[in-house]
């Protein structure tokens, strides 16, 4: 198979402070991991794309310095929420794809964060 | 830029057939996909299907495509109380990196 684990499950942290979530690929090295957000009832909204060795590609209204993406083996991606604040409670998940020619990502099983 | 959309809510018997529809306005997409999200859960790739082929079938999931039409169906044959979840529709392009997710349609189905 091809599984794909964050940690942790669930976070809950202090205004102010910043929290890190992982994405690991178990059984397969992912060049690319890709990290969504969910808000309740809502659909997956791509934040950004990060290549194995290369700077992640932020989508548009995302703020690069606020969420730091480090993509530094092929089987680790780390999504940094810096100086949090309670809108940005959500849920975080990452998926990981082989190589840039597979058609399949593989998904994470998120992670609730909780900024109080 | 490319929009996938979903009815929001579907609600079936136990044992009846499920038929969950999905349009795009992408025109060049390669693969389409559909995606099971149980409560507090991440997605689960229940199958996909590739813009050349109009129908696959997968045990008790049957997906068609009308490329034309830029419709896409997901149907649940035998629906189960475990099959009660949001199912997201997604699509690729020929060209995109990124998935374009539908906002989701809860199915709900009672026993």
């Amino acid at each position: 198979g091809a599984v794909v684990s964050q940690h942790p499950s669930r976070v809950i942290c202090k205004s102010g402070t910043s929290v890190k979530i992982e994405c690991r690929s178990l059984d397969f090295q992912a060049t690319t991991m890709f990290w969504y957000r969910q808000f309740p009832k809502q659909s997956l909204m791509l934040m950004a794309t990060s290549n194995e060795g290369s700077k992640a590609t932020y989508e548009q209204g995302v703020e690069k310095d606020k969420f730091l993406i480090n993509h530094a083996s092929l089987t680790l991606s780390t999504l940094t929420v810096t100086s949090a604040h309670p809108e940005d409670s959500s849920f975080y998940i990452c998926s990981a794809r082989r190589n840039r020619d597979s058609n399949q990502q593989y998904f994470g099983p998120g992670t609730r964060l909780t900024v109080t | 830029g490319e929009d996938v959309e979903q009815s929001l809510f579907l609600s079936v018997r136990e044992g009846d057939s499920s038929v969950i529809n999905c349009t795009y306005t992408d025109s060049s997409s390669t693969y389409l996909y559909w995606y099971k999200q149980e409560p507090g859960a991440g997605l689960q790739l229940l199958t996909y299907i590739f813009s050349n082929m109009d129908m696959k079938q997968d045990q008790r999931l049957t997906v068609l495509l009308n490329k034309k039409d830029k419709h896409l169906s997901l149907r649940i044959a035998d629906t189960q109380t475990g099959d009660s979840a949001i199912y997201f529709c997604a699509e690729i392009g020929e060209y995109g990196n990124k998935l374009v997710f539908g906002a989701g349609t809860i199915l709900r189905v009672k026993s």
